[in-house]
C-alpha cells in the first residue's frame, strides 16, 4: 500500500533563506512522485513531478526536488525563500499498478518571515 | 476551458438543506476525482470515475454524499440534509489515467453551511 508522510505540518523560514519541506513514501512498486502548491484561497497546483526519468528534477518557481531511493524520500526544496512562497505544500504518490488514485500527504505549510 | 472549472465558487446554505456541487473537468480526461478539505487540514478522497467503469466511492462519508458523472464529461456531488460538520472546500480534479497519472485541479467549491 502507498502512503505519504510529511514531517512538520509547519515551517517557517526568512525571506532569502533556504526552504526544505520533507516528504517520505511507500510504495511496493517505483512510484510517480509529486508535490502541489496551494496559494491562499486557490485550488491545487503542480510545482514538479517524478517520473523515474532524471532524480533531480526542477519545478517552477525555482524549486526542486530529490528522489532518493534508499531513503524513500522526495523532499521539496528552494535555495532562497521568497515572500510569495507562503502557501500550502503537498507531497503526493501513485504508482503504474494503482492507475487511478493519488496518495496525498497532510500537506506542510509554509510561512515566510520578512 | 483549458483547465478544470467548478462552480459555485461559494455556496452558504442552512442546515438541512440539500446541494449540488458541480465540475467539469479537461476535455479528453478520462479520470474524475473529488476531495474535501476542511479549514487548515489536508486532502480527503471522496471518489473517483474513470470511463464507464464502476465508481471507486470508498472515500464517501455518509450516504448523505452521491456523486455522478455523465460520460467522461461533467460531473455533479450531491449532499443531502446538509450538516455544520459539511462545510468545507470541495475540489475536483481530472488526469488521463496513464503514465504519471498528474491530476489537474480546479479552483473548487466553498461550502459554509449555517
Amino acid at each position: 500500500a502507498q502512503s505519504v508522510t510529511q514531517l512538520g505540518s509547519h515551517v517557517s523560514v526568512s525571506e532569502g533563506a533556504l526552504v526544505l519541506l520533507r516528504c517520505n513514501y511507500s510504495s511496493s512498486v517505483p512510484p510517480y512522485l509529486f508535490w502541489y502548491v496551494q496559494y491562499p484561497n486557490q485550488g491545487l497546483q503542480l510545482l514538479l513531478k517524478y517520473t523515474s526519468a532524471a532524480t533531480l528534477v526542477k519545478g517552477i518557481n525555482g524549486f526542486e526536488a530529490e528522489f532518493k531511493k534508499s531513503e524513500t524520500s522526495f523532499h521539496l526544496t528552494k535555495p532562497s525563500a521568497h515572500m510569495s512562497d507562503a502557501a500550502e505544500y503537498f507531497c503526493a504518490v501513485s504508482d503504474e499498478s494503482s492507475a487511478s488514485k493519488i496518495i496525498f500527504g497532510s500537506g506542510t505549510r509554509l510561512s515566510i518571515r520578512p | 476551458g483549458a483547465g478544470v472549472s467548478q462552480s459555485p465558487s461559494n455556496k452558504v446554505t442552512e442546515k438541512g438543506k440539500d446541494v449540488e456541487l458541480r465540475c467539469d473537468p479537461i476535455s479528453g480526461h478520462t479520470a474524475l476525482y473529488w476531495y474535501r478539505q476542511r479549514l487548515g487540514q489536508g486532502l480527503e478522497f471522496l471518489i473517483y470515475f474513470q470511463g464507464n467503469s464502476a465508481p471507486d466511492k470508498s472515500g464517501l462519508p455518509s450516504d448523505r454524499f452521491s456523486a455522478e458523472r455523465t460520460g467522461e464529461s461533467v460531473s455533479t456531488l450531491t449532499i443531502q440534509r446538509t450538516q455544520q460538520e459539511d462545510s468545507a472546500v470541495y475540489l475536483c480534479a481530472s488526469s488521463f489515467v496513464r503514465g504519471s497519472n498528474e491530476q489537474f485541479f480546479g479552483p473548487g467549491t466553498r461550502l459554509t453551511v449555517l
